[in-house]
C-alpha cells in the first residue's frame, strides 16, 4: 500500500529560524515521484518540487532544501530564516505507477506558523 | 504558468439542492482534470480522475451519482454535487494535467470551492 506520513501536525517557529518538515511515505513500487505543495490560507496549492525515485540528490532553491533518502523513506523540507510569509500548511504527496494516471497521496500536512 | 480557476469560489446552499463547481484551464489544454475534497484541518483527498470525452473514474467509496463529474472540452470540468447534505460541506478542489509543459509541475491546482450547505 502507497502511504505518506507527517507526523508534524503544527509547528511553530520565531521568524528567523530554521524549520525542517517531516515527510515518510511507503511504496513497494522501485519508481516514483514525491512532491512538496505549500497551500496558504487562500487555499491554492502551489508547487514547490517533484523529485523521482532515482534522483537522491538534495535539492536548494532559495531559501528551501530538500533531503531525499531512500533509506529511510523519507523528503524532509527545511526552510531556512523562516519568514512570516511562509506561514501556511505544506503537503507532501507520492505518485507510483502506473504511468499516465498522475494520482497523488498526500500527507495530512504540517501547519506552519512562523511568528513574528 | 498555467493557470487554473474555479468558479464559484465559495456557495451556499440549502439541504437537498444541487451546486455545479466549475474548473477551468486558462491558457492550456487539460487533457486530464482531478477532483479532491478537503474537509477542514485535513488532506487532499482524491475524488475522481476526469478525462475529457469519457467517464470520470471515480475513487473507491465516491458515489459517482452524487457527484456527477463532465469533462466536455479540454479546457473545461464540472463537479455537481446533487442533493447535498450538511456532511457534503467542504473545500473542493481541482487540478489539471497539461501534457507537454514543464514536467516537475505535473499538475496544476485551482483555488478550490468552498461549499456549505446548510
Amino acid at each position: 500500500a502507497q502511504k505518506v506520513t507527517q507526523a508534524q501536525t503544527e509547528i511553530s517557529v520565531v521568524e528567523k529560524e530554521d524549520v525542517t518538515l517531516d515527510c515518510v511515505y511507503e511504496t513497494r513500487d522501485t519508481t516514483y515521484y514525491l512532491f512538496w505543495y505549500k497551500q496558504p490560507p487562500s487555499g491554492e496549492l502551489v508547487f514547490l518540487i517533484r523529485r523521482n525515485s532515482f534522483d537522491e540528490q538534495n535539492e536548494i532553491s532559495g531559501r528551501y532544501s530538500w533531503n531525499f533518502q531512500k533509506s529511510t523513506s523519507s523528503f524532509n523540507f527545511t526552510i531556512t530564516a523562516s519568514q512570516v510569509v511562509d506561514s501556511a500548511v505544506y503537503f507532501c504527496a507520492l505518485r507510483t505507477p502506473p504511468s499516465g494516471t498522475y494520482k497523488y497521496i498526500f500527507g495530512t500536512g504540517t501547519r506552519l506558523k512562523v511568528l513574528a | 504558468g498555467a493557470v487554473v480557476s474555479q468558479h464559484p469560489s465559495w456557495v451556499i446552499c440549502k439541504s437537498g439542492t444541487s451546486v455545479k463547481i466549475e474548473c477551468r484551464s486558462l491558457d492550456f489544454q487539460a487533457t486530464t482534470m482531478f477532483w479532491y475534497r478537503q474537509f477542514p484541518k485535513q488532506s487532499l483527498m482524491l475524488m475522481a480522475t476526469s478525462n475529457e470525452g469519457s467517464k470520470a473514474t471515480y475513487e473507491q467509496g465516491v458515489e459517482k451519482d452524487k457527484f456527477l463529474i463532465n469533462h466536455a472540452s479540454l479546457t473545461l470540468s464540472t463537479l455537481t454535487v446533487t442533493s447535498a447534505h450538511p456532511e457534503d460541506s467542504s473545500f473542493y478542489i481541482c487540478s489539471a494535467r497539461a501534457p507537454g509543459t514543464s514536467v516537475n509541475n505535473e499538475q496544476f491546482f485551482g483555488p478550490g470551492t468552498r461549499l456549505t450547505v446548510l
